[in-house]
């Protein structure tokens, strides 16, 4: 079953309009999760690395007043898009780790706005 | 800069066709992953390569990992239908820190 729980899988919004994305870890406390950005056909952009209890961090080029990112709990960590822009349409995946472990990827959540 | 490159970044092949797909990295990290995604699907992992001379072995797919190279191959045997879909390698960021910096994707489709 799944390990990491993504929502929602597929968004619709208009210009102007703020998202927030939900990545959940089902069966094991996360204390790092992360955000990764994919555009059609290409390989996976890492975002931020988010911490629980601590602010994210940011990899180089990406704006973290347009991209914010919560890590409430051991268990969930949110991404919003502010003000988000046809430009911001991609797919969006989020990964859990725990130590010693691989990632667990989330389904991803395809953004589109119009 | 570091990198991360995979070739070939498409594959066609026919069934029953055997090939390998290379993983050249520029980092230090002595941990590779490897992963596949199936289009409009999140990744899923198929292989940790944790140490030099690593190999690991699952159905039609055998992972191997040369450090002191920094390669790793993804090696298909007898390739079947079943097994199209884009694969990625990743390497951690810098040894320790569990950030993955992926490869470019090596898009395979096997014909039938």
């Amino acid at each position: 079953g799944a390990v990491v729980s993504q929502h929602p899988s597929w968004v619709i919004c208009k210009s102007g309009t703020s998202v927030k994305i939900e990545c959940r870890s089902l069966d094991f406390q996360a204390t790092t999760m992360f955000w990764y950005r994919q555009f059609p056909k290409k390989s996976l952009m890492l975002m931020a690395t988010s911490n629980e209890g601590s602010k994210a961090t940011y990899e180089q080029g990406v704006e973290k007043d347009k991209f914010l990112i919560n890590h409430a709990s051991l268990t969930l960590s949110t991404l919003t898009v502010t003000s988000a822009h046809p430009e911001d349409s991609s797919f969006y995946i989020c990964s859990a780790y725990h130590r010693l472990q691989p990632q667990h990827f989330g389904d991803g959540t395809r953004l589109s706005i119009l | 800069e570091l990198k991360v490159e995979q070739n070939p970044l498409f594959l066609s092949m026919q069934e029953g066709k055997n090939y390998t797909i290379y993983c050249n990295y520029s980092t230090t990290s002595d941990r590779l992953y490897w992963y596949r995604q199936d289009p409009g699907k999140s990744l899923e992992s198929l292989f940790v390569l944790l140490s030099n001379g690593a190999v690991k072995q699952e159905g039609r797919l055998m992972a191997s990992l040369d450090t002191k190279a920094r390669l790793s191959t993804l090696h298909i045997t007898a390739a079947v239908h079943d097994l199209s879909a884009t694969y990625f390698c990743a390497v951690d960021k810098a040894s320790g820190t569990y950030k993955y910096i992926f490869g470019t994707g090596t898009r395979l489709k096997v014909l039938a």
